[in-house]
């Protein structure tokens, strides 16, 4: 059963775009939710991260949106850039360091 | 600061054999964490060591197994082989003192079975 649900599954925008990227929790004993970005070849590297307390946390060209009646969270990338072309993974933790993974979403940024 | 460091990259082994994988975390980080990454199954949690005990378990066989030393460096071993077990192991490390910590994560161990 997938803890953390994540759509879409790929993304293709244009340079300057906004790309949006979604997901969905089911437990609500998740009080941690952090996006990982990962290119390949490589390991996941943290992005920003939000807590449940905050309905949105703003990182330079990133922003998390957190609605905590919908279950919800979202990522977005304001004026996307072709080096945002990675993989990027929502996740939830509760106690106990264990996350759950989204299934990633794949995003192309077209120059 | 050096980030948290994997041994072997790469690494080739026959079905029925077994594997020991290395993780150095970040200096001052106490807690380790292991994760296996498919295209199928993505990234699924193995489990956490926090000063060399295991603190929390995922949903795999026994074939599976770790450990922390003292230093907190850990250690992942993966008992007889099998072709479904090819995928990339990453350690993640954190500092662990309480719940809800940062992950941060290696490059990973990319290990094929045949």
């Amino acid at each position: 059963q997938q803890q953390v649900k994540q759509s879409p599954q790929s993304l293709i925008v244009q340079k300057g775009g906004i790309s949006i990227i979604n997901c969905a929790y089911e437990n609500t004993a998740f009080d941690y939710f952090p996006w990982y970005q990962q290119f390949p070849g490589k390991g996941p590297a943290l992005l920003i991260a939000i807590r449940p307390d905050v309905s949105e946390k703003k990182e330079g060209r990133f922003t998390i949106s957190f609605n905590k009646s919908a279950k919800q969270f979202s990522l977005h990338i304001m004026d996307s850039q072709p080096g945002d072309s990675a993989t990027y993974f929502c996740a939830a933790s509760m106690t106990g360091n264990q996350f759950y993974f989204g299934t990633g979403t794949s995003l192309t940024v077209i120059p | 600061k050096a980030g948290v460091t994997q041994t072997p990259r790469y690494l080739i082994k026959t079905r029925g054999q077994q594997v020991t994988l290395s993780c150095s975390p970040i200096s001052g980080h106490r807690s380790v964490s292991w994760y296996q990454q498919t295209p199928g199954q993505g990234l699924q949690f193995l489990f956490e060591y926090f000063s060399e005990t295991q603190r929390n378990k995922g949903n795999f066989p026994g074939r599976f197994s770790g450990r922390q030393f003292s230093n907190s460096r850990s250690e992942m071993n993966v008992s007889t082989l099998e072709l479904g077990d090819s995928a990339l192991y990453l350690c993640a490390s954190s500092q662990g003192e309480t719940f809800g910590n940062t992950i941060y994560f290696g490059e990973g161990s990319w290990l094929t079975v045949v």
